[in-house]
């Protein structure tokens, strides 16, 4: 039973530029969570998907953040025009639908932004 | 929101001797509480979690206790050796299919032999 996957491990971006950071949820899994980890800091809420569905997106930036769970494929998060600020690992979870289990996490794409 | 603070940020410990890390919240219909061990570069592991209608769970070296009337909680590892070194991440949350994790600062523990 593979984990949660996500691709790429590791970007590289410049200013300005578009980042697009892939996640796969359990197999059976339909709730996606991203988080958002700085250096030496713990993890931050940003979105809740389900397939085609924003559930919660109370801890993603308005501007420039985007999310999207679609019927087919992974889920994606679009950051827009990145800037160094938004160096981080972003973390993506996954947990079963209508049971009261944890959230599994996948490992990690850690953006760098130059 | 719920508001979940850890204590100590930093913990080193003899290999062998025990270490505990103290987590309270805010939110009092939070019922369910993981723990997550994040080694450096790794994703955050489950290590083990305990729910509200229960005040203590043990798993061999691990165990977790509750104090619902206090709101705090706290990760007790016993015979500590050089690989429970990592980060450890509380967590509280009210389980209702898809509410957020709301995470500790974390712990970092060194196990020195």
């Amino acid at each position: 039973n593979a984990g949660v996957m996500q691709n790429p491990r590791h970007l590289v971006r410049r200013r300005g530029q578009e980042a697009r950071l892939r996640c796969s949820p359990m197999k059976g899994h339909s709730h996606v969570y991203w988080y958002r980890q700085l250096p030496e800091e713990g993890l931050k809420f940003m979105v809740y998907l389900q397939k085609e569905n924003i559930i919660d997106e109370s801890g993603m930036p308005k501007e420039r953040f985007s999310a999207e769970f679609p019927k087919e494929g992974p889920s994606i998060l679009r950051i827009q025009q990145v800037v160094r600020g938004d160096s981080a690992a972003y973390f993506c979870a996954s947990s079963p639908p209508l049971t009261e289990e944890t959230q599994y996490f996948g490992p990690g794409t850690r953006l760098l932004v130059l | 929101g719920e508001n979940v603070e850890q204590h100590p940020s930093t913990l080193s410990v003899q290999e062998g001797d025990s270490a505990v890390i103290k987590c309270t919240y805010s939110d009092s219909a939070s019922n369910y509480f993981p723990w997550y061990k994040q080694e450096l570069g790794k994703r955050p592991q489950l290590i083990i979690d305990i729910r509200s209608n229960v005040g203590e769970k043990k798993d061999q070296r691990i165990a977790v206790t509750l104090n619902k009337t206090a709101k705090h909680f706290s990760l007790h590892i016993t015979e500590t050796q050089p690989e429970d070194s990592a980060v450890y991440f509380c967590a509280a949350t009210y389980t209702n299919p898809g509410n957020q994790f709301y995470f500790g600062t974390g712990t970092s523990l060194t196990v020195i032999p």
